[in-house]
């Protein structure tokens, strides 16, 4: 069966500071890839998705970056945060089919910048 | 105008009614539906996903569907206190990227 790991859990990061959230998925082959953040009480604002190795798309400009250096590894990355980037960072992962279009989430990071 | 809209509540009902979420949206383009239920501080968890107009049912709960009238809804029957959750709605359009595109969700209450 599938699994997606997201790590960490929490952090806390200063203003001005980098980040580096990670996601891999398990027990599947060439996902489609997703980050999304939450902001309290909203819904799912998608970020990056990706469709294979090294090919990023960007929903809206930004603080963040996004790499995927192995098929089943997803990186969120900023050089300097900012107040705004607080939230809960969601990875997704669907799989390539005709007909299928489900996202499978994983646990979520939440970010607070002080 | 939102391409997707949904209540964002709070709906607090008792235990063992039947509750009823909706969303509607306004790209007929849109032909798959999903709902999502998100405990408290954890990622949004598969529900039930649908193409088609009509009801689809799983246990104690039934996604309908309304393509003439752009509109979907999430049916709980003898709802429990571990329903208690914020449930999102989320459509996709045939593209390559199978990007979602979500409501705000609605945060429910059930008590007991």
């Amino acid at each position: 069966s599938q699994t997606i790991h997201q790590w960490p859990a929490t952090l806390v990061q200063p203003v001005g500071s980098p980040l580096s959230l990670e996601c891999t998925v398990e027990g599947t082959s060439n996902p489609n890839l997703y980050w999304y953040r939450q902001a309290a009480g909203r819904g799912l604002q998608l970020l990056f998705y990706s469709i294979g190795i090294d090919q990023i798309s960007s929903e809206v400009p930004q603080n963040l970056s996004a790499s995927r250096p192995q098929d089943r590894q997803f990186i969120l990355s900023s050089k300097k945060l900012l107040l705004s980037d607080s939230g809960f960072y969601l990875c997704a992962w669907s799989v390539v089919l005709a007909g299928s279009y489900e996202q499978y989430f994983g646990p979520g990071t939440r970010l607070t910048v002080t | 105008q939102k391409e997707v809209e949904q209540d964002p509540g709070p709906l607090s009902v008792p235990e063992g009614a039947i509750v009823s979420l909706n969303c509607t949206y306004s790209n007929s383009a849109f032909q798959y539906f999903m709902w999502y239920r998100q405990y408290s501080r954890k990622g949004p968890e598969l529900l039930m996903y649908t193409y088609s107009s009509g009801n689809k049912e799983d246990g104690r709960f039934t996604a309908q569907v309304d393509k003439s009238s752009k509109y979907i809804s999430l049916f709980i029957r003898d709802s429990q206190p571990s329903d208690s959750a914020t449930y999102l709605c989320a459509m996709s359009y045939p593209q390559g990227a199978q990007k979602l595109v979500f409501g705000q969700g609605t945060r429910l209450t059930i008590n007991p």
